[in-house]
């Protein structure tokens, strides 16, 4: 199946600083989803993207496909408290049934 | 609508035991997935189903079983149960296929020790 490396596995920030994490492949993808997971909590999912080079936005949260379609970014905005938890991005096998996790970036915020 | 539900929350089985994870959902989605989560790491599938009577192995199949005889229900099968099967199981389930756009659900978590 498809494989994924996020980096990084663990992130710092104070309240306020930005936040940026990366998923990379080594092959070309036909979409990728990104998902929130806080402590203790379940999986919710945020955005799927399709389209090479994609960006979208829902509020301080930017995501981004690449040219390539071999990697994507979640970039966190002015970090709040409420942003803590674990964010990982999601691939699926060509004929949609399938979604493989990268192993996720923790994030934790610093009031 | 309940969404994805999981029975039971919490379990702690011994080594050899069996049981059954539930999971129902009232969204008539076609497609259900089981993943479990190691402590710290991504999450791996188990199995999933395409719709009912359909299933088929994910990433770490071994030492588990599913069925799926109706469209809501999903259920997982630990047979003999043994310490690597201590994880946090979740059920999933979208009304079509991951390249649709559409929003897969997630239940919220057995949380299984085999001791």
């Amino acid at each position: 199946g498809q494989q994924v490396m996020q980096i990084p596995q663990y992130q710092h920030v104070q309240e306020g600083e930005d936040f940026t994490t990366y998923c990379n492949s080594s092959t070309t993808l036909s979409n990728i989803q990104w998902y929130k997971q806080r402590p203790g909590g379940h999986p919710v999912f945020l955005i799927q993207l399709v389209k090479s080079g994609e960006v979208k936005k829902q509020k301080r949260l930017t995501f981004q496909f690449g040219e390539a379609k071999k990697n994507s970014s979640l970039h966190i905005t002015a970090t709040q408290t409420t942003d803590v938890g674990t964010y990982f991005c999601a691939v699926g096998e060509t004929s949609g049934s399938r979604l493989t996790f990268g192993e996720g970036t923790q994030l934790t915020v610093n009031p | 609508n309940a969404g994805v539900t999981q029975t039971p929350k919490f379990r702690i089985l011994k080594i050899g035991q069996s049981m059954t994870l539930q999971c129902a959902q009232d969204m008539n989605h076609n497609y259900m997935y089981w993943y479990r989560q190691d402590p710290g790491m991504g999450l791996k599938l188990i199995y999933y189903s395409v719709g009912a009577g359909i299933t088929d192995k994910g990433e770490v199949p071994n030492g588990y079983n599913v069925s799926r005889s109706t469209t809501e229900d999903f259920p997982l099968r630990l047979e003999l149960a043994a310490p690597s099967q201590t994880s946090v199981y979740f059920c999933a389930s979208s009304y079509l296929g991951l390249f649709s756009g559409n929003t897969i659900y997630f239940g919220e978590g057995s949380w299984l020790t085999v001791v």
